[in-house]
């Protein structure tokens, strides 16, 4: 079974600075999609970024960017030029490419974002 | 209003019964899932519909009953209430066509169980 791994539960960054936040992922498939969700207070769950596991070049959305480190099942998040909307928890998440699209989420890592 | 719609946003129920959760979605999107969400845990599958009257259980289905009757509606159902049962429930929905695997999900049930 697929699982996936956030190893740190929180994180604190300075406004302006540059975080980054960890996933680690166990598969045996060569075929799949990993995402990363914002969670603000609201509760609502937000996609950030996705990367497809086919495409050696690393997913970029403005301020967000991946990388993406297939042979070492590593998939971690880069948020630049933090600002204090960014202050959320954010979950990675795995999705096989031939399950029926569930998500396989880590624990998620609380993102502090300090003025 | 298009999108994804849960009710009731907040509920408390007694141990023992039966509550029903609402979804519903406007893009007549083809999956529906439902997740929970416990602190510790993240996001766990509870069932899924690929398809009105076509659902299957996910990781932790056990005391939950699911039904699709129409595309847009997946009702969740805590036929007994349970304490364990207590937590933030999610439904989303997906395409999964032309390559989109994108989830869409609702604002979430805070369900306390007493």
């Amino acid at each position: 079974a697929q699982t996936v791994t956030q190893s740190q539960p929180e994180m604190s960054v300075q406004e302006a600075e540059t975080v980054t936040l960890s996933c680690t992922y166990d598969t045996s498939e060569s075929d799949y999609y990993l995402f990363w969700y914002k969670q603000p207070p609201s509760r609502q769950m937000i996609l950030v970024i996705r990367q497809e596991a086919y495409k050696q070049q690393n997913a970029t959305e403005n301020r967000f960017s991946v990388n993406f480190q297939k042979a070492a099942k590593s998939f971690s998040l880069k948020i630049s030029d933090s600002q204090l909307g960014d202050a959320a928890m954010y979950f990675c998440a795995y999705r096989s490419g031939r399950s029926q699209g569930n998500l396989i989420f880590g624990k998620g890592t609380k993102l502090s974002v300090k003025p | 209003d298009a999108g994804i719609t849960q009710s009731p946003r907040y509920k408390i129920t007694e141990t023992g019964r039966q509550v029903t959760l609402m979804c519903h979605q406007t893009w007549s999107h083809s999956y529906m899932f439902w997740y929970r969400q416990d602190l510790g845990h993240g996001l766990r599958l509870i069932y899924y519909s690929a398809a009105a009257d076509i659902t299957d259980k996910g990781e932790v289905p056990d005391g939950y009953v699911v039904s699709r009757s129409k595309t847009e509606n997946f009702p969740l159902t805590l036929e007994s209430a349970t304490r364990s049962q207590t937590s933030v429930y999610f439904c989303a929905s997906s395409d999964q066509s032309g390559g989109n695997y994108e989830q869409y999900f609702g604002p979430g049930t805070r369900l306390t169980v007493t």
